[in-house]
């Protein structure tokens, strides 16, 4: 069984704040692959990072970057100086590498980023 | 690039109605999925497909249908709509098992 927590629902910040998005994951397979998507408020689904269980190096582009820690099970989200068009919900994604593998997906961080 | 279609964007049904969203996508993915989005749900998968001629069942299969006769499309069908079936529902494709997911811009169907 593959499972995306995802424990924060909402956050509001104010503009050129930090601000991290956490997701949690759980599987047993020593294989899998970890998503980040964006859906701005135009309802698009936008791929943002994908990282395999193997490369735990830290990511950064921009202001975005990932820590991903196998220890804890998860892969957070820290933007740096929000910006107003950074709102968005944000979702996390499980994927395994099994014949029938699909993308498991956390219920969605929405972040609202105030001027 | 088209990447990935889907169509109708909105419909409105009534209880009972039957319908079919179709996804296209223009990329030669093997995989395709769709998904529904509810509020406080995230992104739950319905049916899947691993290859032309293939579906699968996803989280939430019960009061739909697919199929992939054609490597290109995706259809997914409802034979007799449900209020609970009202939802926004995306199709995406990808070129290998865990790749990236490619979405289609989504479709609101509202069942009175």
């Amino acid at each position: 069984a593959q499972k995306v927590t995802q424990a924060q629902t909402e956050i509001s910040v104010v503009e050129k704040e930090d601000v991290t998005l956490d997701c949690v994951y759980e599987t047993r397979d020593t294989t899998y692959y970890l998503f980040w998507y964006k859906q701005p408020p135009s309802g698009e689904l936008v791929f943002l990072i994908r990282r395999n269980s193997f490369d735990e190096q830290n990511e950064i582009s921009g202001r975005y970057s990932w820590n991903f820690q196998k220890s804890t099970s998860s892969f957070n989200f820290t933007i740096t100086a929000s910006q107003v068009v950074d709102s968005a919900v944000y979702f996390c994604a499980l994927s395994l590498t099994g014949a029938n593998s699909k993308l498991t997906f956390g219920k969605g961080i929405t972040l609202s980023v105030r001027p | 690039n088209a990447g990935v279609t889907q169509t109708p964007k909105f419909r409105v049904l009534k209880t009972g109605q039957s319908m079919t969203l179709l996804c296209a996508q223009d990329m030669n993915h093997e995989y395709m999925y769709w998904y529904r989005q509810d509020p406080g749900m995230g992104l739950r998968l319905i049916h899947y497909s691993v290859g032309e001629g293939t579906t699968a069942k996803g989280e939430v299969p019960d009061g739909y249908n697919v199929s992939r006769l054609k490597k290109q499309n995706f259809l997914l069908g409802l034979e007799s709509a449900a209020p609970s079936q009202t939802s926004v529902y995306f199709c995406a494709s990808s070129f290998w098992r865990s790749g990236e997911l490619f979405f289609g811009e989504g479709s609101r169907l509202t069942v009175l």
